[in-house]
């Protein structure tokens, strides 16, 4: 167990359609960052926060947006969805910004788009 | 072409074996080298850290990085079928806001027999 927690762990939903993802990162890390795995792009970086602030956007769509919370916790939105957003949607966590620091990865939220 | 390119096999050893798991890139900049196992619906889990050149040993593992051909690899010794998962190599790169968005390779599957 990485101490990330991720909710919930699956969601079935339609095209067009809203969904918020969340997850709570290890005590007392700072940064979050959201990936998203699908079978042909891999792992993909979405976007990083630190303490509440955006400090790096990997290719998230414009239809999805991100934020952290005052207590840390983090939610993914993502709207107008699409067949192709069928994938796997992992948190992360780490203590600092620093290369050096360990990003401890959640269970993931597996979003399937009908 | 990626930036990241990783043989995604899968790879079928006896128990026993050596395992060696291959990456290569493109980006100059990626200054930090990580190598990530996930089980089967999991998410990843950190297996061995590498900044800049060089090799690092921790049990069973080791991790090598030439920055000069741009390769890193990972060698597993007295495979397991505890082993069989897929492995992720990750990249960084330093300075400003790269510090935290890793650039994964597509995964190799991995699988030991008894």
């Amino acid at each position: 167990d990485s101490g990330v927690t991720q909710t919930p762990k699956h969601l079935i939903t339609a095209t067009g359609q809203r969904v918020t993802l969340r997850c709570s990162p290890r005590s007392g890390d700072l940064s979050v960052y959201w990936y998203q795995q699908s079978l042909d792009q891999g792992l993909q970086f979405l976007i990083h926060y630190y303490n509440g602030e955006e400090r790096a956007k990997g290719n998230i769509l414009e239809r999805f947006s991100a934020q952290q919370f005052p207590d840390l916790h983090s939610e993914l939105n993502l709207s107008s969805l699409e067949l192709g957003d069928s994938a796997l949607y992992f948190c992360a966590s780490s203590a600092g910004t620093t290369g050096t620091d360990t990003q401890y990865f959640g269970p993931g939220t597996r979003l399937t788009v009908l | 072409q990626k930036e990241v390119e990783q043989d995604p096999g899968p790879l079928s050893v006896p128990e026993g074996a050596i395992v060696s798991l291959n990456c290569t890139y493109s980006n100059s900049a990626f200054q930090y080298f990580m190598w990530y196992r996930q089980y089967s619906r999991k998410g990843p889990e950190l297996l061995m850290y590498t900044y800049s050149s060089g090799n690092k040993e921790d049990g069973r593992f080791t991790a090598q990085v030439d920055k000069s051909s741009k390769y890193i690899s990972l060698f597993i010794r007295d495979s397991q079928p505890s082993d069989s998962a897929t492995y992720l190599c990750a990249m960084s790169a330093a300075g400003g806001t790269s510090y935290g968005k890793l650039t994964f390779g597509q995964g190799t599957i991995l699988t030991v027999h008894p």
